[in-house]
């Protein structure tokens, strides 16, 4: 398997609502991203995983947290959102050795 | 932290012309620089990369150069075909933290046939 997979592909959510999107990959990469792309814009670095251990976090709003159960699985739960969360959010892994991140499809999210 | 700048935002050619791209960096600790392609409504893909023991690098219509003295680096696509059409987006990581890349702000290409 060598492709980052992401879960769900569309959501929509109301700001009470609680949601969790999913990314998984199978290539062994031990480092792992969530990136936030606005329309017409360049992905914005949310959280960085290394070794299942938070190593970046760039100030993102306490309503986003991120999870990683284990080295192939990295969810980032939603709670509260505003209708300006309205992006696609995109996963990423890095093998070791290497700084080529490769990015799953993405889900992209609209807050009602 | 890295700034990345990436010019022009848009780019129209012809098919069959050349398309050039330039970014510039300013942190001169940054040692990797990818270019990703990112078709409308899909994931960045990985194109072409360039790390900073070298100056130029090929792959078939596509080429990266890099000027480290400068602080910038180029994407080249030549024979544009329609298919190239998308938004292309530099970035550059720095060695001290190969986690933290950073991206320019993106450039639309257009290829008409």
């Amino acid at each position: 398997d060598t492709e980052v997979t992401q879960t769900p592909k569309h959501l929509v959510m109301g700001m009470t609502n609680k949601k969790s999107l999913k990314c998984e990959q199978h290539m062994g990469h031990r480092a792992m991203y969530w990136y936030k792309q606005k329309a017409k814009k360049p992905p914005e670095l949310m959280f960085v995983y290394s070794y299942e251990k938070l190593s970046i976090n760039e100030s993102v709003p306490s309503r986003f947290s991120p999870e990683c159960p284990n080295s192939s699985l990295l969810n980032l739960h939603l709670h509260a959102l505003q209708p300006e969360d309205s992006a696609l959010y995109l996963c990423a892994s890095r093998g070791q050795g290497t700084e080529t991140q490769y990015f799953g499809p993405g889900t992209r999210l609209l807050v009602l | 932290g890295e700034n990345v700048e990436q010019h022009p935002s848009t780019l129209s050619v012809q098919e069959g012309d050349s398309a050039v791209i330039k970014c510039t960096y300013s942190d001169s600790a940054s040692n990797y620089f990818p270019w990703y392609k990112q078709e409308l409504g899909k994931r960045p893909q990985l194109i072409i990369d360039i790390r900073s023991n070298v100056g130029e690098k090929k792959d078939q219509r596509i080429a990266v150069t890099l000027n480290k003295t400068a602080k910038h680096f180029s994407l080249h696509i030549t024979e544009t075909q329609p298919e190239d059409s998308a938004v292309y987006f530099c970035a550059a990581t720095p060695s001290i933290n190969n986690n933290d890349m950073r991206f320019g702000a993106g450039t639309r290409l257009t290829v008409k046939p």
